[in-house]
């Protein structure tokens, strides 16, 4: 079955910084990729997502990049906030199985003043 | 706020007791899912429900029963728990065959 696998678990950076989180994935059949942003007393909350019929997408300061060859997608943020301090997960799933995501184990990220 | 809440968002049990998870949600979605959230692993599916009808259920031990009365709500009954099934338990909905999914706070229980 699928795995996606997560990188770092932590990441620490100045505000202002950009941020990269990186997931690769196990089954070539995966096509879709969402990330979540889940903060501290909250449940994961959509922020970005991608299809494997684009290689990037962008809104704002985020932006998701997809290499299908690689089986790799990343998430970036850039010019870094405190208020984006939480733990994010990437996640994968299959066409026609889009009910079942299958999440990394997360990247804690502290964005210091 | 997601449009996807849980009751009780904190909750203490022994292992001889039998409580009730549930889960409401306000966006019109037709699917409902029960994730377990334990630190340091990934989020494990544990029931979907579709058009109010079990369509996943990943090995999960009886000792957790689910329940979907309608589309809107959903429950997860739990009974003679262990310790290890202390943890936070999402509650999450989407469009039947969508990909969004849109989770509520969590219920974080502890079993004694």
């Amino acid at each position: 079955g699928e795995n996606v696998e997560q990188h770092p678990s932590t990441l620490s950076v100045q505000e202002g910084d950009s941020a990269v989180i990186k997931c690769t994935y196990s089954d070539s059949a995966s096509n879709y990729f969402p990330w979540y942003k889940q903060e501290l007393g909250k449940g994961p909350q959509l922020i970005i997502d991608i299809r494997s019929n684009v290689g990037e997408k962008k809104d704002q300061r985020i932006a998701v990049t997809l290499n299908k060859t690689a089986k790799h997608f990343s998430l970036h943020i850039t010019e870094t906030q405190p208020e984006d301090s939480a733990v994010y997960f990437c996640a994968a799933s299959k066409p026609y199985n889009t009910d079942k995501l299958i999440f990394g184990t997360g990247t804690r990220l502290q964005v210091f003043p | 706020e997601t449009g996807v809440t849980q009751t009780p968002r904190h909750l203490v049990m022994g292992m001889t007791n039998k409580k009730s998870l549930k889960c409401e949600q306000h966006l019109g979605h037709n699917a409902m899912y029960w994730y377990k959230q334990s630190a340091k692993k990934p989020l494990e599916l544990m029931f979907v429900y579709s058009l109010e009808e079990r369509v996943e259920n990943n090995s999960v031990p009886s000792r957790f029963s689910p329940e979907c009365p309608n589309s809107s709500h959903l429950f997860l009954h739990l009974h003679t728990l262990q310790p290890e099934d202390s943890a936070l338990y999402l509650c999450a909905s989407s469009q039947e065959g969508g990909s969004e999914q849109y989770f509520g706070p969590g219920t974080r229980l502890t079993v004694t």
